[in-house]
């Protein structure tokens, strides 16, 4: 199985700012099958990016991802109110599909 | 835009069986890959399974036992049963899905929280 590790695991930033969200994997993951989910409490997760890099459909340009193999960020170039939440990665190069544990955006 | 609707019982008493449906609504339900997942404090997000356009199904191997997910494209819903619960299967589920991939998810439920529980 591989195991998705996000860091930091809490990130305390001002709207405003940029925020850079790391995703490790324990193996190589491919750029296709990584994703990024925002979820707010109360709420189902909402796919923001897809294939490593690719906006998911209506998601604001301030949102960006990079990387390979095992090292994987998600930028927020500007954060907004509303970015304020929880983000996970996920995998699906290998079964079982797997989740980060999660990096929760507070405002400080 | 597509619309997820889950159904299906909030408290399931141990080694019982709990059965979950998602009823589409929306264009082109059967060219989509429709998935299930959950969410718990102890064990975070979770890959339950997915149906795939042609019909074939992918599980989390750690469920693969207990696991049946099946579609009726006729009345554009899809379900979920597993067999055998316990205290550990206690989580909100959520049924998703996506067009383009059996992966990642871009439409989802609402969320339907299950506790096991005598």
């Amino acid at each position: 199985e591989i195991v998705l590790t996000q860091s930091p695991g809490t990130l305390s930033l001002s709207p405003g700012e940029r925020a850079t969200l790391s995703c490790r994997a324990s193996q190589s993951v491919s750029r296709s099958e990584l994703a990024w989910y925002q979820q707010k409490p109360g709420q189902a997760p909402r796919l923001l990016i897809y294939a490593a890099s690719n906006r998911a459909y209506g998601i604001p340009d301030r949102f960006s991802g990079g990387g390979s193999g095992t090292e994987f960020t998600l930028t927020i170039s500007r954060l907004e109110y509303e970015d304020f939440a929880i983000y996970y990665c996920q995998q699906f190069t290998n079964s079982p599909w797997t989740f980060g544990q999660g990096t929760k955006v507070e405002i400080k | 835009q597509m619309q997820l609707q889950q159904s299906g019982p909030g408290l399931v008493k141990p080694s019982e069986t709990l059965s979950l449906t998602c009823a589409v609504s929306g264009d082109f339900f059967s060219r989509h890959y429709w998935s299930w997942f959950r969410q718990s404090p102890g064990k975070g997000l979770e890959w339950i399974g997915y149906i795939s356009p042609s019909g074939s199904a992918g599980y989390n191997p750690s469920l693969e036992s207990r696991l049946t997910i099946s579609r009726e494209t006729p009345n554009s819903q899809f379900s979920l049963i597993l067999t055998s619960m316990t205290t550990a299967d206690t989580a909100l589920y959520f049924c998703a899905g996506d067009r383009n991939s059996y992966g990642h998810a871009k439409y989802w439920g609402q969320g339907t929280l299950v506790t096991v529980s005598s």
